[in-house]
């Protein structure tokens, strides 16, 4: 089944820009998708389609995607974004459709 | 707005069965498949299976499918998810989530409902 590696984490500075990395083989010809996930609360979606931004997302969060590599940006970072964020991908060669990556944990340092 | 509402908390011991419910509100229930996803604690997210409410087409997970059932009631708009023979392993906050449009990613997610397996 296809594989989505992520980094475990990502420090960034408040006001900073953070970069997530989402790994995967030829991963530009899939969409992928994008979610932040606060501790004891259900995952929400930030990013689908590469880069589109669900309604009440702010801009700060944006996303890129193309050859092995998707990447999920926050600029000017703030302490509300410390969370894990989980890419995903829909994979429809697989009985098991639905990909996650194991996540990368934002610390707002 | 979009509201998916699971049932609390469930004690369980290991070989019994669990089932949870996943009320929706706020958009047309048929018309969106229903989706469980579970968490173990401290690890990512594991999609578990889905279901399309209108059709009741069903699609599990190679790991569970031998031991999990997804139904829907469409005259309470709810889903439920029962998982049977329940392992240690099995604890985990299970929640949710819809459909997207076109289904390739879950817009609206429940708040979750943690199962826990112990002796």
């Amino acid at each position: 089944s296809y594989v989505l590696t992520q980094p475990p984490s990502v420090s960034v500075a408040p006001g900073q820009t953070a970069r997530i990395t989402c790994g995967g083989n030829n991963i530009g010809s899939k969409s992928v998708h994008w979610y932040q996930q606060k501790p004891g609360q259900a995952p929400v979606l930030v990013v689908y389609h590469d880069s589109d931004r669900p309604s009440g997302i702010p801009d700060r969060f944006s996303g890129s995607n193309s050859g092995n590599t998707a990447t999920l940006t926050i600029s000017r970072v703030e302490a509300g974004d410390e969370a894990d964020y989980f890419c995903q991908v829909w994979d429809n060669s697989s009985d098991h459709p639905y990909v996650f990556g194991a996540g990368t944990q934002v610390t707002v340092l | 707005q979009v509201q998916l509402v699971q049932s609390g908390v469930e004690v369980k011991t290991p070989g019994a069965s669990v089932k949870v419910s996943c009320k929706a509100s706020g958009y047309s229930f048929p018309t969106y498949g229903i989706n469980w996803v579970r968490q173990a604690p401290g690890q990512g997210l594991e999609w578990m299976g889905w279901i399309s409410p209108s059709s009741g087409n069903r699609n599990y997970a190679q790991k569970v499918q031998d031991r999990v059932t997804m139904s829907t009631d469409t005259s309470t708009n709810t889903a439920y998810m029962e998982l049977r023979s329940l392992r240690f392993d099995d604890t985990a906050v299970y929640f949710c989530a819809r459909d997207s449009g076109d289904a390739e990613y879950f817009d609206y997610w429940g708040q979750g409902t943690l199962v826990a397996v112990s002796s």
